[in-house]
């Protein structure tokens, strides 16, 4: 079965960081992308960023551009996702999603499956 | 990178169809058949109903469909049933390695 369990979500002020990490299991993690999705409280669905399988493509949404960093381990079947700078806005349960395919070359495919989520909130 | 536009709600009354539409401009939902459609119950991580357009993965009932005419994208759910009471979220590739999500829409079963 496959499985997502993503970690590191907590409280922090602004202007701090945090780092996101997703354990994947069940599948060949090296043989596909990855993606982290955002939701703010009460919102929708937001597509932050996404790393192809040798971390080759990378993608940033225009609101964390600069601020976050994608990465994978795939020694260690974990996706990371480093943000900086932390803002009230980022507040968020965030996913860490499966692509279909290995790239984001030359499309983003689609998401599935989701992890349950790990939620940060950015306040003072 | 604008969220794809979904009106806000839906409904409809047990064994009736609603169609849910997800539009967006020609350099994301016009311009590639990677649209992509999302059930989300309340507090549940969201679940993929629907890929490349009109795919249906396994396990999803053959109720649910999808389509798309030119910039808008479409989800109909046919004989809707009480457990179809979700937010729905359209996606969509919108090249230079990028994804965009709609604004999401609300199924009530009356």
């Amino acid at each position: 079965e496959v499985q997502l369990v993503e970690s590191g979500g907590g409280l922090v002020q602004p202007g701090r960081s945090l780092r996101l990490s997703c354990a994947a299991s069940g599948f060949t993690f090296d043989d596909y992308a990855m993606h982290w999705v955002r939701q703010a409280p009460g919102k929708g669905l937001e597509w932050v960023s996404g790393i192809s399988w040798n971390s080759g493509s990378i993608g940033y949404a225009d609101s964390v551009k600069g601020r976050f960093t994608i990465s994978r381990d795939n020694a260690k079947n974990s996706l990371y996702l480093q943000m900086n700078s932390l803002r009230a806005e980022d507040t968020a349960l965030y996913y860490c999603a499966k692509d279909s395919g290995y790239d984001l070359r030359p499309s983003i495919n689609w998401f599935d499956p989701w992890g349950q989520g790990t939620l940060v909130t950015v306040s003072s | 990178q604008s969220a794809l536009t979904q009106p806000p709600s839906a409904s409809g009354s047990p064994g009736q169809s609603v169609t849910i539409s997800c539009t967006g401009t020609s350099s994301d939902v016009g311009g590639y058949n990677y649209v992509s459609w999302y059930q989300q119950h309340p507090g549940k991580a969201p679940k993929l109903m629907i890929y490349e357009v009109s795919k249906r993965p396994s396990g999803v009932p053959d109720r649910f469909s999808g389509s798309k005419s030119g910039n808008t994208a479409s989800l109909t759910v046919s004989g809707l049933q009480a457990e179809d009471e979700a937010d729905y979220y359209c996606s969509s590739y919108a090249g230079s390695n990028n994804s965009l999500f709609g604004t999401g829409t609300k199924v009530t079963v009356l």
